[in-house]
């Protein structure tokens, strides 16, 4: 059962274009990562943000942490061709050790 | 090693027969997860190790999955009597603390396929 929910499910965006994708939940966790996962590969981590309201940059990726700390999104600007692939959000309970990963969001950008 | 590295990469198990999964973590890497990964969907977790023991194996579908790491570093996954609904892709991931904060480097994944 997943307990995050993404948005949008599929994104097929044209090079230069900036995107922003959501990840949402009714439980709150203690940090929130984002992975980026391409076929055949294992996710990769892009973030972790701990504190509510948090804002990290990582290039052209700007990552944000929700006030209540039970959402975040990703925006992507200008995108390029190397940024397709499976992004999903994990969420980690408090005190805990796992990760409830997000439905996922597939996205693919056409040169 | 460098990374988490899963065998094989790919199995194919005809229904009904057993199979085991291969993760080598990362060297000295406390926590290790199993999770299972359908065809264009999020992780499910699996279970847990810390160190040795298995903390957590509330994720396995049912009493056909077992998941061992008796040494506290290599982990196997060994499914009995494959089913069709098994077919997924089985990711393995270490992280080098107890608490869950700072993330998981993942293995590439074994791709099973029952037919």
């Amino acid at each position: 059962t997943q307990l995050l929910e993404q948005s949008p499910q599929f994104l097929s965006i044209q090079e230069g274009e900036n995107l922003t994708v959501y990840c949402n939940s009714s439980s709150v966790f203690s940090s929130l990562q984002w992975y980026r996962q391409e076929p055949g590969e294992g996710p990769v981590l892009l973030v972790t943000v701990v504190t509510g309201g948090e804002v990290k940059k990582l290039k052209r990726l700007t990552f944000q942490f929700g006030d209540a700390r039970k959402d975040s999104s990703l925006h992507i600007t200008a995108a390029q061709p190397g940024d397709t692939g499976l992004y999903l959000c994990a969420g980690a309970i408090s005190g805990t050790y796992k990760y409830i990963f997000g439905t996922g969001t597939r996205l693919k950008v056409l040169a | 090693g460098a990374g988490v590295s899963q065998s094989p990469r790919y199995k194919v198990a005809k229904r009904g027969q057993d199979v085991a999964l291969r993760c080598d973590p990362i060297s000295g890497h406390v926590s290790l997860f199993w999770y299972q990964q359908a065809l264009g969907q999020g992780p499910e977790f699996l279970t847990y190790f810390q160190n040795e023991a298995q903390l957590d194996k509330s994720g396995l579908p049912s009493d056909r999955f077992f998941a061992e790491r008796p040494e506290g570093s290599v982990s196997t996954l060994k499914i009995q009597r494959t089913q069709q609904e098994d077919s997924a892709v089985y990711l393995c991931a270490s992280s080098p603390l107890a608490l869950g904060d700072y993330g998981y480097t993942f293995g590439s994944g074994t791709r099973l396929t029952v037919v």
